[in-house]
């Protein structure tokens, strides 16, 4: 089975601007959830979604949000970018709904200048 | 509110010695899990080894192991045999029986010696 894909892999935008990224998860995995990695706050739970759903939000501002399709892939979109929201973007793919099994990505890496 | 803390910013190893990484959690939950994620330079968050807390046995895959204290909510990753394969990110994470939200602890920076 081909592994969890995200593009793009590296992004740079301007303060102000919004950014959509993407993930494909493995095949038939329903779960997909999103991660920021920064060196000062470490890495943190930005949404997951299963089967078209949000089931779990983590504690970022509305400018973040996301959406999964029918063939489970999803999009994350983080409006008006601030130079803080420089970050790696992790999303991490799951067959079921309990944490036991997930699969990440090779990231998407945004700078914002 | 679950928490997850690894005290060691940074270990290093000679290769072929045997580390020892720290990592303590809190929770109120009786069904979750334990992991330990690698992260090399490449960035590529890749899965070390797994823990049922209902199981007491503890996981073991290859030269990683991991010492379970559920009692006392320690959970510690042991790798034997250091390659300098193994340098890396070292990521204690928990996770709810409900949900597939990982929870992180801010990581262990391992090196190794040739």
């Amino acid at each position: 089975k081909a592994g969890v894909t995200q593009t793009p892999r590296y992004l740079i935008k301007t303060r102000g601007q919004q950014v959509t990224l993407s993930c494909s998860p493995i095949s038939g995995h329903r779960s997909v959830s999103w991660y920021q990695q920064t060196p000062g706050q470490g890495l943190q739970f930005l949404f997951e979604y299963f089967s078209e759903t949000q089931r779990n939000k983590g504690n970022f501002p509305g400018r973040f949000s996301g959406r999964q399709f029918s063939n489970s892939r999803s999009e994350m979109n983080v409006s008006t970018l601030e130079l803080g929201d420089s970050a790696l973007y992790l999303c991490a793919s799951s067959p079921g709904t309990a944490a036991y099994e997930q699969y990440f990505g090779p990231g998407t890496r945004l700078t914002v200048t | 509110a679950q928490t997850v803390t690894q005290s060691q910013p940074e270990m290093s190893v000679q290769e072929a010695e045997t580390v020892t990484l720290s990592c303590t959690y809190d929770t109120s939950e009786s069904d979750y899990y334990l992991f330990w994620y690698k992260q090399p330079p490449s960035r590529q968050m890749i899965l070390v080894i797994r823990q049922e807390a209902y199981k007491q046995q503890n996981a073991t895959e290859n030269r990683f192991s991991v010492n379970f204290q559920k009692a006392a909510k320690s959970f510690s990753l042991k790798i034997s045999d250091s390659q300098l394969g193994d340098a890396a990110m070292y990521f204690c994470a928990y996770g709810g029986g409900a949900t597939n939200k990982l929870i992180f602890g801010t990581g262990t920076l391992l090196a190794v010696q040739p």
